[in-house]
């Protein structure tokens, strides 16, 4: 079985402050991790991905995320923080042999201040 | 490409009322899911199908009923509506095989069971 956990459903940063959103795993295998974003009201759209090539991921929007197994984690971050970064955000687990299911977090909603 | 698409946008059912929930895709992918979308629990796999005539059961399958005919088209039923029900639907697709490619959303299907 394979489970996401996201620590902190709501995150508030400054514009151009550090964007850190954090996101560990659990799986039994080598899992595949995704990072989605979410405007309001519309579907999900894929900011990056894991898939056991690099351990550090770019993303679209200037977003990374860094793969790190002793820690079972796939954090989120971005350098600044731009008010049209303001989403919700979820973090998401498949594993080879396991098709294309995914796993989702809970989500975590970003806002960003002036 | 329209990519997926999702129809109705919105929808207010009464109890015992039956539906479909209609996802179509034009990207000739053979993976496709519905998902529903309930806050503070993320994004939970209802049912998915790996192909026309294939379908399986997701992590919340009670209460609905999917069937694939066309690679296109992949419904929701609701066979009798419950307030539980009330949520965000999304219908996903993407390539199959062992191959974990990104999967693409549709815009959501909001449904609310008075």
């Amino acid at each position: 079985a394979q489970s996401v956990t996201q620590l902190g459903s709501h995150v508030s940063v400054s514009e151009g402050a550090l964007v850190l959103l954090r996101c560990n795993y659990s799986s039994s295998v080598p899992p595949y991790l995704f990072w989605y974003v979410q405007y309001p009201n519309q579907g999900l759209q894929l900011l990056l991905k894991y898939t056991s090539a690099a351990t550090l991921v770019k993303g679209i929007n200037g977003f990374e995320a860094e793969f790190k197994k002793s820690e079972t984690s796939f954090h989120l971050t971005k350098p600044s923080a731009h008010m049209s970064d303001a989403a919700e955000y979820f973090c998401a687990v498949s594993t080879i042999g396991g098709g294309n299911k995914l796993t989702f977090g809970t989500g975590t909603q970003l806002k960003v201040e002036l | 490409n329209a990519g997926v698409t999702q129809t109705p946008k919105f929808q207010v059912l009464k109890t015992g009322q039956s539906m479909t929930l209609q996802c179509a895709q034009d990207m000739n992918h053979e993976y496709m899911s519905w998902y529903r979308q309930d806050p503070g629990m993320g994004l939970r796999l209802i049912h998915y199908s790996v192909g026309a005539g294939i379908t399986d059961q997701g992590e919340v399958p009670n209460g609905y009923n999917v069937s694939r005919s066309t690679t296109e088209d992949f419904p929701l039923r609701l066979l009798s509506a419950a307030p539980s029900q009330t949520s965000v639907y999304f219908c996903a697709s993407s390539v199959a095989g062992g191959s974990v490619g990104e999967q693409f959303f549709g815009p959501g299907t909001r449904l609310t069971v008075l």
